[in-house]
């Protein structure tokens, strides 16, 4: 079925510190993974992807580890900030036409 | 500013009531997607247009119904609203009728049902 399942409903870390999110995934047709972002009020807006064919993608200070074996999808957000509090949502792709979400981990930051 | 506009911004309506939303997707794009976002329920997927016609349908009510026009732009529309319905709704879009290339979404309408 579609189903894609966050381990840690808040994390709460030290300005400074790294995050680690996790997000587990049910379906192995899987091919496509995005991290989203979403502030108070606002739209989720897109961190990073990744496809199937790859285990790990870099942004400045995110990345994405992708373990398909145990289908298991992490972002690491470096140097935590402030503005890094937010909540995140990972999202897979099976076959082409819609985003599955899960329900998301809230990510508050201690100044 | 993503790109993605949808309007109204918030609306407060009363159960048994009909509101149209809508979206205008990013320049380019010709896919449409309608997600509603409630606290218990998370983002959950409710339509996609590509290019005026329906591509896919998710979890959608039949008091729910959408539709994208030749100028790309796409309405949600919500009758016999009920307290329940009351949520985020947000709108998305890609420029492939694929979602393996990600969204950009709206800022979200906000209705309120009382």
């Amino acid at each position: 079925g579609e189903s894609v399942g966050l381990h840690l409903p808040t994390l709460s870390v030290q300005e400074g510190d790294n995050s680690i999110i996790n997000c587990a995934y049910s379906n192995s047709a899987s091919d496509y993974f995005i991290w989203y972002k979403q502030e108070s009020g606002k739209g989720p807006q897109f961190i990073i992807d990744i496809r199937s064919n790859m285990d790990k993608r870099q942004g400045q200070r995110v990345t994405v580890l992708l373990n398909k074996t145990v289908k298991h999808l992490s972002l690491q957000i470096a140097a935590t900030q402030p503005g890094d509090s937010a909540v995140y949502f990972c999202a897979e792709n099976i076959r082409g036409n819609k985003l599955v979400f899960g329900a998301g981990t809230i990510l508050r930051v201690k100044s | 500013d993503s790109g993605v506009t949808q309007t109204p911004k918030h609306l407060i309506t009363a159960t048994g009531q009909r509101v149209t939303l809508r979206c205008s997707p990013r320049s380019g794009d010709l896919s449409v997607y309608w997600y509603q976002q409630s606290l218990d329920q998370g983002l959950q997927f409710l339509i996609q247009y590509y290019n005026g016609e329906e591509r896919a349908k998710g979890n959608i009510l039949e008091r729910f119904s959408a539709q994208q026009f030749p100028d790309l732009h796409s309405e949600l529309n919500l009758s016999s609203l009920e307290l329940g319905d009351s949520a985020l709704y947000f709108c998305a879009s890609s420029v492939q009728g694929a979602a393996n290339y990600g969204y950009t979404f709206g800022s979200g309408t906000r209705l309120t049902v009382v």
